[in-house]
């Protein structure tokens, strides 16, 4: 994945609007994509997933979207509240086959507005 | 929580020093990834762990190596320590045989070399 050194680009959003954020991926043959939160001094936490065979799943208050054509993914956050503010992280997976390894993009940061 | 933990919490170590760092898996997992996280970056890869043998390895040096026991935790050591390695030291822990591809991430050990 791209590094963006310490100058994380920044999403600021109003409490209770939507968040999108966008990640673009690596490696066409990429079968599997997560995204994560993650918290300052905390580990990345999972948000939800989706497989290559689909273009988009919803879990509770957030949806991930995939367009393989393009290879760009992104997450959508509703009703955004100020426990959302996190760096949020896309990552891919080429092949179960070769180890489950987990490929990060840079992150990005977002920041909730009350 | 998701039930990966991992220890110490923080450790502060000189060049050229040695350091080994532990990780427990989540219960039923049974395949152990080590991630490097420098600041304001996305993880990067180490290696994978897999019914106690190296199944994968990302762009690290020998100087990086492992260990998994019977019980599924894990250890990462790092010998002849570089300022570089400081870092945040990242285990996820899976079960991509057993269809359970999802990476569960422990808090991380936050290293210091000085």
């Amino acid at each position: 994945g791209e590094s963006v050194g310490l100058h994380l680009p920044t999403l600021s959003v109003q409490e209770g609007d939507n968040s999108i954020i966008n990640c673009a991926y690596s490696n066409s043959a990429s079968d599997y994509f997560i995204w994560y939160k993650q918290e300052s001094g905390k580990g990345p936490q999972f948000i939800i997933d989706i497989r290559s065979n689909m273009d988009k799943r919803q879990g509770q208050r957030v949806t991930v979207l995939l367009n393989k054509t393009v290879k760009h993914l992104s997450l959508q956050i509703a009703a955004t509240q100020p426990g959302d503010s996190a760096v949020y992280f896309c990552a891919e997976n080429l092949d179960k086959a070769a180890g489950n390894k987990l490929t990060f993009g840079g992150g990005t940061r977002v920041l909730v507005k009350p | 929580e998701t039930g990966v933990t991992q220890s110490p919490t923080h450790l502060i170590k000189t060049r050229g020093q040695q350091v080994t760092l532990r990780c427990s898996s989540q219960s039923g997992h049974n395949t152990v990834s080590w991630y490097q996280q420098a600041l304001g970056q996305g993880p990067q890869f180490i290696f994978q762990y897999y019914r106690e043998e190296e199944n994968g390895r990302g762009n690290f040096p020998p100087r990086f190596s492992g260990l998994q026991f019977p019980n599924y935790s894990s250890e990462l050591n790092v010998n002849a320590l570089e300022l570089d390695d400081s870092a945040l030291y990242l285990c996820a822990s899976s079960s991509p045989w057993q269809g359970k591809d999802t990476q569960y991430f422990g808090p991380g050990t936050r290293l210091t070399v000085l």
